[in-house]
């Protein structure tokens, strides 16, 4: 039971490349959500897709986008990358987009050089 | 008054002992409740959901003040591998950016 899958792990870039993150859920999830985590700032929401067909930004969506490519997959894409974006980003999921508990992948550590 | 605040810690406790973390929330309309635990350099995991009444499982018990606007979570007998930082959230009711709002947390060592 793998629940929430991210690829790549680890991944390093350079200002102004490009690159997609991957995440797939096996759980039959409506909800996806991405978050980015920094030292002393908490998770904080990037994007989400309360369901299949919409996604919306959350709370720190500048310099990122998003595809809901079906149920399962839900894709966050940095089009040209900053320093100021290296962080660590997990997915999430959760049945609904309701009063229900979130599950993470493992995340991707993303240093931007 | 922040939307969820936690105190940050580090609570550094002996083995065995009890220890307890409190946790505000801003919004009186947020019907949902949860305890999440984060390993260092891991994802978070729900711990447990907090119910009206109260609820406990196992070592740990999670309590919700509606009135006051605080959750806790108490462990008891504190083992070397508690040692995590504790996450409360909560959801936000309506709104648009989301449904869960997670507190910085709380880091727990725990020391033989």
């Amino acid at each position: 039971n793998a629940g929430v899958t991210q690829t790549p792990k680890f991944q390093v870039l350079k200002t102004g490349q490009s690159m997609t993150l991957q995440c797939a859920q096996d759980m039959n999830h409506n909800s996806m959500y991405w978050y980015r985590q920094d030292p002393g700032m908490g998770l904080r929401l990037i994007y989400y897709s309360a369901s299949e067909g919409t996604t919306d930004k959350g709370e720190v969506p500048n310099g990122y986008n998003v595809s809901r490519l079906n149920k399962r997959e839900f894709s966050l894409r940095l089009e040209s990358a900053a320093p100021s974006q290296t962080s660590v980003y997990f997915c999430a999921s959760s049945e609904w987009y309701s009063n229900q508990p979130q599950h993470f992948g493992d995340g991707t550590r993303l240093s931007i050089l | 008054r922040k939307e969820v605040e936690q105190d940050p810690g580090p609570f550094n406790v002996p083995e065995g002992a009890t220890v307890a973390f409190n946790c505000t929330y801003s919004n009186s309309a947020s019907q949902s409740f949860f305890w999440y635990r984060q390993d260092c350099r891991k994802e978070p995991k729900l711990l447990m959901s907090v119910y009206s009444s109260g609820n406990e499982d196992g070592r740990f018990t999670a309590q919700l003040n509606r009135a006051s606007q605080y959750i806790s979570l108490l462990i008891r007998d504190s083992k070397l591998s508690d040692s995590a930082t504790y996450l409360c959230v909560v959801n936000r009711n309506g709104g648009s950016q989301g449904n869960l709002i997670f507190g910085k947390g709380t880091k727990l060592s725990v020391k033989p």
